[in-house]
């Protein structure tokens, strides 16, 4: 049972544009979420993120939104440059669960065109 | 700079053998850190939470006699592969937390280890 899902693999935006990538959870116990970026052979990197009691924040060119009632997140770049090429995962952790533990979803792969 | 170093980065090893791969705090105490497991084009799966001075916690379905983590100080865990077989084969990296003790922390990882089993 797949408790964070990030539905697009793959996403292509030209330089200068808006990315949005798009993360969905079921587990309502989640309440703090993080986007992570990942380079090939590397760690991911923290970005960014949002606690449940709030519905947005913003971290220069990267905004993070939530909508807890459809448990749906999104993390938008604005605006996107090649070197933001790179693998995005969404990720979520519930206090009761010792807050550090994250579930992650699957990952979606942005192509940053020049 | 990089705040949590893992070693090696990469790693080819027979199979039957054991591998260890390190994973150390910079510069910060972590009395928890966290091990992750990718296979090729999946998401990140938590393999086990290592505490220092206790025993690590496992997460279901991965064998704790097969992954021996030790977390023998505050700057130190690792992750021990025993009997390696070629579905091991995978990337594996560990993680601890920004901020020491704040509970919903970042978490920031290790460059990962890709293991290899042949």
């Amino acid at each position: 049972d797949q408790q964070v899902k990030q539905n697009s693999p793959s996403l292509s935006v030209q330089e200068g544009r808006i990315s949005i990538l798009n993360c969905d959870y079921t587990n309502s116990m989640f309440d703090y979420f993080l986007w992570y970026k990942k380079y090939p052979a590397e760690g991911p990197t923290f970005l960014i993120s949002i606690s449940s009691i709030k519905d947005k924040n913003e971290d220069g060119r990267f905004t993070v939104f939530l909508n807890k009632s459809a448990k749906h997140l999104s993390l938008h770049i604005v605006p996107s440059q090649p070197g933001d090429s790179a693998v995005y995962f969404c990720a979520a952790s519930a206090l009761n669960n010792a807050g550090n533990m994250l579930t992650f979803g699957g990952g979606t792969r942005l192509m940053v065109k020049p | 700079g990089a705040v949590v170093s893992q070693h090696p980065s990469r790693v080819i090893c027979k199979s039957g053998t054991s591998v260890k791969i390190e994973c150390r705090s910079l510069d910060f105490q972590a009395t928890t850190m966290f091990w992750y497991r990718q296979f090729p084009k999946q998401s990140l799966m938590l393999m086990a939470t290592s505490n220092e001075g206790s025993k690590a916690t496992y997460e279901q379905g991965v064998e704790k006699d097969k992954f021996l983590i030790n977390h023998a100080s505050l700057t130190l865990s690792t992750l021990t592969v025993t009997s390696a077989h070629p579905e091991d084969s995978s990337f594996y990296i560990c993680s601890a937390p920004i901020t020491i003790g704040q509970t919903n922390s970042p978490l920031h990882f290790g460059n990962g280890t890709r293991l290899t089993v042949t």
